[in-house]
């Protein structure tokens, strides 16, 4: 079983500044991660999938990178409206199941 | 444009049952495998269940075998979720979600998801 582990926990930042997060799988899954983003009482909305392809509507400041077990989602200028948690996300096509991280929040200084 | 619309949870006791439904609309339902994720208060998303587009294949995730069953109806493209001997620890929000495509290739991740409905599991 594929485990993701993301860090750090908790993010502490203020509006304009950059910031990576990172998930780490317990072993290689290519490319197939997904970030998501959930703000307070919503559900969650696919970011990238793939590893570094963006969902539709996403804009352009959210990037994905990485292969293999490392990954990281980058916001270049943080907007008041990305102050909410993250995930990463792991699938294959068997087993189909799926595995998330435990989630990064980020919040506002 | 897609939507996926849960009902169905509400208060129940320990060991009792709900059925949950996901009525989904704007897409061709009957294309695309469809997943179940709960959330329970304050923690993170947790996968539930998977069943294939057709609907022959169903995947549980280990604490929930053999206690819950994925179906769906094509015919009336709707998703559910039938739950039994439920637990304190089944309380959540239960999210369904639609499998990722992409060029028409799907993918394996969710790219759409209803807004949730409550299961609590209390005496």
């Amino acid at each position: 079983e594929i485990v993701l582990t993301q860090s750090p926990a908790t993010l502490s930042l203020s509006p304009g500044e950059r910031v990576t997060l990172s998930c780490r799988a317990s072993q290689s899954i290519n490319t197939y991660l997904a970030w998501y983003q959930q703000r307070p009482g919503q559900a969650p909305r696919v970011l990238i999938y793939d590893a570094s392809n963006r969902a539709t509507g996403i804009p352009a400041r959210f990037s994905g990178s990485g292969s293999g077990t490392d990954f990281t989602l980058t916001i270049s200028s943080l907007e008041p409206e990305d102050f909410a948690v993250y995930y990463c996300q792991h699938r294959n096509e068997w087993p189909p199941g799926a595995t998330f991280g435990q989630g990064t929040k980020l919040e506002n200084k | 444009q897609v939507q996926l619309v849960e009902s169905g949870g509400g208060v129940v006791q320990p060991g009792g049952s709900l059925r949950l439904s996901c009525a989904a609309s704007g897409l061709t339902f009957p294309s695309y495998g469809m997943h179940w994720v709960r959330q329970a208060p304050g923690k993170g998303l947790e996968w539930v269940a998977v069943i294939s587009a057709a609907g022959g294949t169903q995947y549980y995730e280990d604490s929930v075998k053999g206690r819950f069953t994925i179906s769906r109806d094509n015919s009336q493209n709707t998703l559910y979720l039938q739950m039994d001997s439920l637990r304190v620890e089944d309380t959540a929000i239960y999210y369904c979600t639609k499998e990722g495509a992409v060029s028409g290739i799907n993918k394996y991740f969710f790219d759409h998801w209803g807004q949730g409905t409550l299961v609590s599991v209390s005496s």
